[in-house]
Protein backbone atom coordinates (compact mmCIF):
# COMPACT_ATOMS: atom_id res chain seq x y z
CA UNK A 1 0.00 0.00 0.00
CA UNK A 2 1.13 3.41 -1.03
CA UNK A 3 2.04 5.89 2.18
CA UNK A 4 0.13 9.47 1.07
CA UNK A 5 -1.72 11.58 2.90
CA UNK A 6 -4.22 13.84 2.16
CA UNK A 7 -6.40 16.80 4.52
CA UNK A 8 -8.73 17.45 4.75
CA UNK A 9 -11.09 14.67 2.89
CA UNK A 10 -13.58 16.98 2.46
CA UNK A 11 -14.03 20.70 2.89
CA UNK A 12 -17.05 23.59 2.68
CA UNK A 13 -15.61 26.83 2.68
CA UNK A 14 -16.96 30.55 2.23
CA UNK A 15 -16.06 32.29 -0.32
CA UNK A 16 -12.42 34.78 0.23
CA UNK A 17 -10.98 32.22 2.51
CA UNK A 18 -7.35 31.41 2.63
CA UNK A 19 -7.41 27.24 2.56
CA UNK A 20 -3.98 25.09 2.65
CA UNK A 21 -4.69 21.48 1.05
CA UNK A 22 -2.19 19.24 3.17
CA UNK A 23 0.05 15.85 1.32
CA UNK A 24 2.19 13.91 2.92
CA UNK A 25 4.25 11.01 1.75
CA UNK A 26 6.54 8.68 4.00
CA UNK A 27 8.02 6.85 0.71
CA UNK A 28 10.96 9.19 0.32
CA UNK A 29 10.01 9.77 -2.92
CA UNK A 30 11.27 13.40 -4.81
CA UNK A 31 8.94 13.48 -7.28
CA UNK A 32 5.40 14.84 -6.32
CA UNK A 33 1.95 16.27 -8.27
CA UNK A 34 -0.93 17.67 -7.89
CA UNK A 35 -3.76 17.39 -10.08
CA UNK A 36 -7.55 18.74 -10.03
CA UNK A 37 -10.33 16.98 -11.52
CA UNK A 38 -14.32 17.87 -11.73
CA UNK A 39 -16.62 15.21 -11.40
CA UNK A 40 -16.31 12.54 -13.66
CA UNK A 41 -13.51 14.07 -15.48
CA UNK A 42 -10.39 13.61 -16.65
CA UNK A 43 -7.53 14.60 -13.88
CA UNK A 44 -5.43 17.68 -14.68
CA UNK A 45 -1.81 18.54 -13.86
CA UNK A 46 -1.56 21.68 -12.15
CA UNK A 47 1.68 21.38 -10.24
CA UNK A 48 4.47 19.37 -10.02
CA UNK A 49 7.90 19.06 -7.81
CA UNK A 50 11.13 16.86 -8.60
CA UNK A 51 12.32 17.58 -5.15
CA UNK A 52 12.81 20.11 -2.28
CA UNK A 53 12.69 23.81 -3.08
CA UNK A 54 11.73 22.67 -6.65
CA UNK A 55 8.46 23.56 -8.22
CA UNK A 56 7.04 23.89 -11.79
CA UNK A 57 3.27 24.87 -12.72
CA UNK A 58 1.26 22.05 -14.81
CA UNK A 59 -0.40 22.30 -17.98
CA UNK A 60 -3.41 22.89 -16.07
CA UNK A 61 -3.21 26.71 -15.19
CA UNK A 62 -4.46 27.55 -11.49
CA UNK A 63 -4.45 30.57 -9.05
CA UNK A 64 -3.24 27.94 -6.00
CA UNK A 65 0.63 27.80 -5.03
CA UNK A 66 2.56 25.36 -3.66
CA UNK A 67 6.01 24.64 -1.64
CA UNK A 68 8.30 21.90 -1.33
CA UNK A 69 10.64 22.84 1.96
CA UNK A 70 10.03 19.28 2.84
CA UNK A 71 10.82 15.62 0.96
CA UNK A 72 7.64 14.56 2.35
CA UNK A 73 5.29 17.60 2.42
CA UNK A 74 3.89 19.43 -0.71
CA UNK A 75 0.74 21.51 0.33
CA UNK A 76 -1.92 23.61 -1.68
CA UNK A 77 -2.41 26.90 -1.11
CA UNK A 78 -5.44 29.04 -2.23
CA UNK A 79 -5.22 32.94 -1.15
CA UNK A 80 -8.71 33.68 -1.42
CA UNK A 81 -11.16 30.85 -2.49
CA UNK A 82 -13.82 31.23 -5.24
CA UNK A 83 -16.92 29.23 -6.50
CA UNK A 84 -14.37 28.03 -9.35
CA UNK A 85 -12.30 26.15 -7.32
CA UNK A 86 -14.66 23.84 -6.35
CA UNK A 87 -13.13 20.65 -7.59
CA UNK A 88 -11.77 17.47 -6.58
CA UNK A 89 -7.81 17.66 -5.82
CA UNK A 90 -5.77 14.97 -5.68
CA UNK A 91 -1.66 14.59 -5.11
CA UNK A 92 0.72 11.76 -5.82
CA UNK A 93 4.11 11.29 -5.59
CA UNK A 94 6.45 8.81 -7.32
CA UNK A 95 10.08 7.53 -8.04
CA UNK A 96 9.64 8.62 -11.51
CA UNK A 97 10.38 6.81 -14.85
CA UNK A 98 8.47 3.30 -14.95
CA UNK A 99 7.47 3.66 -11.70
CA UNK A 100 3.71 4.32 -10.63
CA UNK A 101 2.56 7.93 -9.51
CA UNK A 102 1.24 6.84 -5.92
CA UNK A 103 -2.20 8.79 -5.21
CA UNK A 104 -4.01 10.02 -2.10
CA UNK A 105 -7.44 9.55 -1.53
CA UNK A 106 -7.95 13.47 -2.31
CA UNK A 107 -9.52 16.87 -1.60
CA UNK A 108 -13.28 17.19 -2.34
CA UNK A 109 -13.44 21.23 -1.83
CA UNK A 110 -16.94 23.05 -2.70
CA UNK A 111 -16.50 26.96 -2.42
CA UNK A 112 -20.04 28.27 -1.64
CA UNK B 1 -5.03 16.39 -30.78
CA UNK B 2 -5.71 14.44 -27.75
CA UNK B 3 -2.49 12.81 -26.74
CA UNK B 4 -4.91 9.88 -24.77
CA UNK B 5 -8.51 8.98 -26.00
CA UNK B 6 -11.28 6.79 -24.36
CA UNK B 7 -13.86 6.14 -26.54
CA UNK B 8 -15.85 4.33 -24.15
CA UNK B 9 -17.71 6.66 -21.91
CA UNK B 10 -19.62 3.58 -19.84
CA UNK B 11 -19.68 -0.28 -20.52
CA UNK B 12 -21.66 -2.71 -18.56
CA UNK B 13 -20.29 -6.24 -18.39
CA UNK B 14 -21.69 -9.03 -16.11
CA UNK B 15 -20.39 -10.56 -13.13
CA UNK B 16 -17.72 -13.65 -14.24
CA UNK B 17 -17.53 -12.19 -17.68
CA UNK B 18 -13.89 -10.12 -19.48
CA UNK B 19 -14.41 -6.67 -20.61
CA UNK B 20 -12.09 -4.92 -22.59
CA UNK B 21 -11.16 -1.14 -22.19
CA UNK B 22 -10.06 0.66 -24.46
CA UNK B 23 -6.95 3.42 -25.09
CA UNK B 24 -5.43 4.74 -27.93
CA UNK B 25 -2.45 7.60 -27.74
CA UNK B 26 -0.68 9.73 -29.73
CA UNK B 27 2.78 10.44 -29.65
CA UNK B 28 6.00 10.43 -31.71
CA UNK B 29 8.18 10.36 -29.04
CA UNK B 30 9.77 6.59 -29.40
CA UNK B 31 10.10 6.05 -25.32
CA UNK B 32 6.73 6.08 -23.51
CA UNK B 33 4.76 4.09 -20.67
CA UNK B 34 1.32 3.45 -20.61
CA UNK B 35 -0.78 3.15 -17.17
CA UNK B 36 -4.10 2.22 -16.20
CA UNK B 37 -5.63 3.30 -13.14
CA UNK B 38 -9.13 2.32 -11.45
CA UNK B 39 -11.22 5.22 -9.51
CA UNK B 40 -13.86 3.84 -7.33
CA UNK B 41 -16.51 6.51 -6.35
CA UNK B 42 -14.82 7.51 -3.01
CA UNK B 43 -12.62 9.10 -5.84
CA UNK B 44 -8.43 7.75 -5.13
CA UNK B 45 -6.87 6.66 -7.78
CA UNK B 46 -5.73 3.40 -7.44
CA UNK B 47 -2.60 1.98 -9.92
CA UNK B 48 -3.38 -1.06 -11.89
CA UNK B 49 -0.83 -1.82 -14.41
CA UNK B 50 1.89 -0.29 -16.72
CA UNK B 51 3.03 -0.66 -20.09
CA UNK B 52 6.42 0.61 -21.27
CA UNK B 53 6.96 1.21 -24.81
CA UNK B 54 9.71 -1.38 -25.17
CA UNK B 55 8.44 -3.76 -22.92
CA UNK B 56 8.18 -7.11 -25.75
CA UNK B 57 5.34 -8.41 -23.89
CA UNK B 58 2.12 -7.69 -22.76
CA UNK B 59 2.02 -6.23 -19.24
CA UNK B 60 -0.04 -8.63 -17.08
CA UNK B 61 -1.25 -8.37 -12.92
CA UNK B 62 -3.68 -10.47 -11.78
CA UNK B 63 -6.94 -10.48 -13.54
CA UNK B 64 -5.52 -7.47 -15.32
CA UNK B 65 -3.63 -7.55 -19.05
CA UNK B 66 -2.69 -4.64 -21.19
CA UNK B 67 -3.28 -5.46 -24.62
CA UNK B 68 -0.75 -3.35 -26.43
CA UNK B 69 -0.74 -2.76 -29.77
CA UNK B 70 2.06 -0.44 -30.83
CA UNK B 71 1.69 0.08 -34.91
CA UNK B 72 -2.21 0.75 -33.90
CA UNK B 73 -0.69 2.83 -30.84
CA UNK B 74 -3.71 1.18 -28.77
CA UNK B 75 -3.43 -0.25 -24.93
CA UNK B 76 -6.56 -1.68 -23.92
CA UNK B 77 -7.17 -3.21 -20.80
CA UNK B 78 -8.83 -6.38 -20.22
CA UNK B 79 -10.35 -7.57 -16.96
CA UNK B 80 -11.00 -11.06 -16.62
CA UNK B 81 -13.74 -12.62 -14.29
CA UNK B 82 -15.16 -9.19 -13.36
CA UNK B 83 -16.26 -9.20 -10.55
CA UNK B 84 -18.93 -6.24 -8.96
CA UNK B 85 -16.25 -4.45 -7.24
CA UNK B 86 -14.64 -3.56 -10.39
CA UNK B 87 -17.62 -1.14 -10.56
CA UNK B 88 -15.63 2.08 -11.12
CA UNK B 89 -14.38 4.86 -13.28
CA UNK B 90 -10.80 3.56 -15.66
CA UNK B 91 -8.67 5.75 -16.80
CA UNK B 92 -5.38 5.72 -19.51
CA UNK B 93 -2.71 7.55 -18.57
CA UNK B 94 0.70 8.59 -20.57
CA UNK B 95 3.96 9.62 -19.80
CA UNK B 96 5.41 10.82 -22.90
CA UNK B 97 9.49 10.85 -23.49
CA UNK B 98 12.00 10.06 -21.27
CA UNK B 99 12.64 13.23 -19.40
CA UNK B 100 9.27 13.51 -17.69
CA UNK B 101 7.04 11.78 -15.37
CA UNK B 102 4.23 14.32 -16.13
CA UNK B 103 1.13 11.89 -17.03
CA UNK B 104 -1.74 12.63 -19.60
CA UNK B 105 -4.63 11.68 -18.39
CA UNK B 106 -7.78 10.18 -20.75
CA UNK B 107 -11.40 11.38 -20.00
CA UNK B 108 -12.19 7.83 -18.29
CA UNK B 109 -14.70 5.11 -18.53
CA UNK B 110 -17.36 4.06 -16.19
CA UNK B 111 -17.69 -0.03 -16.03
CA UNK B 112 -20.58 -1.05 -13.99
CA UNK B 113 -20.51 -4.76 -13.42
CA UNK B 114 -23.65 -6.49 -12.68
CA UNK B 115 -24.61 -9.77 -11.28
Amino acid sequence: EADIYQTPRYLVIGTGKKITLECSQTMGHDKMYWYQQDPGMELHLIHYSYGVNSTEKGDLSSESTVSRIRTEHFPLTLESARPSHTSQYLCASSLGGHQPQHFGDGTRLSIL
Amino acid sequence: AQKITQTQPGMFVQEKEAVTLDCTYDTSDPSYGLFWYKQPSSGEMIFLIYQGSYDQQNATEGRYSLNFQKARKSANLVISASQLGDSAMYFCAMREGRDTDKLIFGTGTRLQVFP
